[in-house]
C-alpha cells in the first residue's frame, strides 16, 4: 500500500516558469488537500477537494490552481512562480469523517 | 491570536525524561491530530483523538474538550524521537479542514 504520493522531492524553478506538483494516494480518500509550510508558521491550506470534481479555495489559494478529476489524483499547478511561493509542500488525504490524516512526502520548492 | 496554538515552541530535554508538549486551540472541533516531522522527512499521523487519552508505546495523548486542551506526553525520552510535533484541529465546519499549531521542535540529547 504505497499511500499518499507526492512528486517532485525537490525543484528549483525561475520567477515566472509554471509547473505541477503531483500528489496521488490509494486509499480510496474523498478529501485530499495541498498545504504549504513555511518557518514559523503552522502549515497553511492551499486548496481542498471533498470528491472527484469538486475543489476548493483554502487559506492562501492565489497563484495555485487545482483539478480533481478521479478521486486518486490531485495535482497542484503554478501558474506563473513567484519568489514567495518558496515553500515546502505537502499533500495529505483522508477518508470522510474524523479519520487519521495520511501525508506525503514533501516538495521542496525554491522559486529564484 | 493563532486558532491553534502549541507551547513550547522549543524544548531540548535529556535522554529519560518525561516530556510535556501543549496544544490550546479555539475553534469548535470534531477531533485532534498530533503529528510527527523527522528533519527533512515527511509528516506521520501520531494520534486522533475526540475525548479522553490515547496511549502507543512511551506516546501518550489526552485531551479536555471542556478546556479546549490537550497535551502529548513522551516516557522515558530517547533522542530518535527528536523531530518537530504538530497539533492540528480538525474542525466541525469549514469543510472539515485541518487548522494547524506552529509546531514544538523537540530535541532529546544523549
Amino acid at each position: 500500500n504505497a499511500g499518499v504520493t507526492q512528486t517532485p522531492k525537490f525543484q528549483v524553478l525561475k520567477t515566472g516558469q509554471s509547473m505541477t506538483l503531483q500528489c496521488a494516494q490509494d486509499m480510496n480518500h474523498e478529501y485530499m488537500s495541498w498545504y504549504r509550510q513555511d518557518p514559523g508558521m503552522g502549515l497553511r491550506l492551499i486548496h481542498y477537494s471533498v470528491g472527484a470534481g469538486i475543489t476548493d479555495q483554502g487559506e492562501v489559494p492565489n497563484g495555485y490552481n487545482v483539478s480533481r478529476s478521479t478521486t486518486e489524483d490531485f495535482p497542484l499547478r503554478l501558474l506563473s512562480a513567484a519568489p514567495s511561493q518558496t515553500s515546502v509542500y505537502f499533500c495529505a488525504s483522508r477518508a470522510e469523517g474524523y479519520t487519521e490524516a495520511f501525508f506525503g512526502q514533501g516538495t521542496r520548492l525554491t522559486v529564484v | 491570536k493563532n486558532e491553534v496554538e502549541q507551547s513550547p515552541q522549543n524544548l531540548t530535554a535529556q535522554e529519560g525524561e518525561f516530556i510535556t508538549i501543549n496544544c490550546s486551540y479555539s475553534v469548535g472541533i470534531s477531533a485532534l491530530h498530533w503529528l510527527q516531522q523527522h528533519p527533512g522527512g515527511g509528516i506521520v499521523s501520531l494520534f486522533m483523538l475526540s475525548s479522553g487519552k490515547k496511549k502507543h508505546g512511551r506516546l501518550i495523548a489526552t485531551i479536555n474538550i471542556q478546556e479546549k486542551h490537550s497535551s502529548l506526553h513522551i516516557t522515558a525520552s530517547h533522542p530518535r524521537d527528536s523531530a518537530v510535533y504538530i497539533c492540528a484541529a480538525l474542525r466541525k465546519t469549514s469543510g472539515s479542514r485541518l487548522t494547524f499549531g506552529e509546531g514544538t521542535q523537540l530535541t532529546v540529547n544523549p
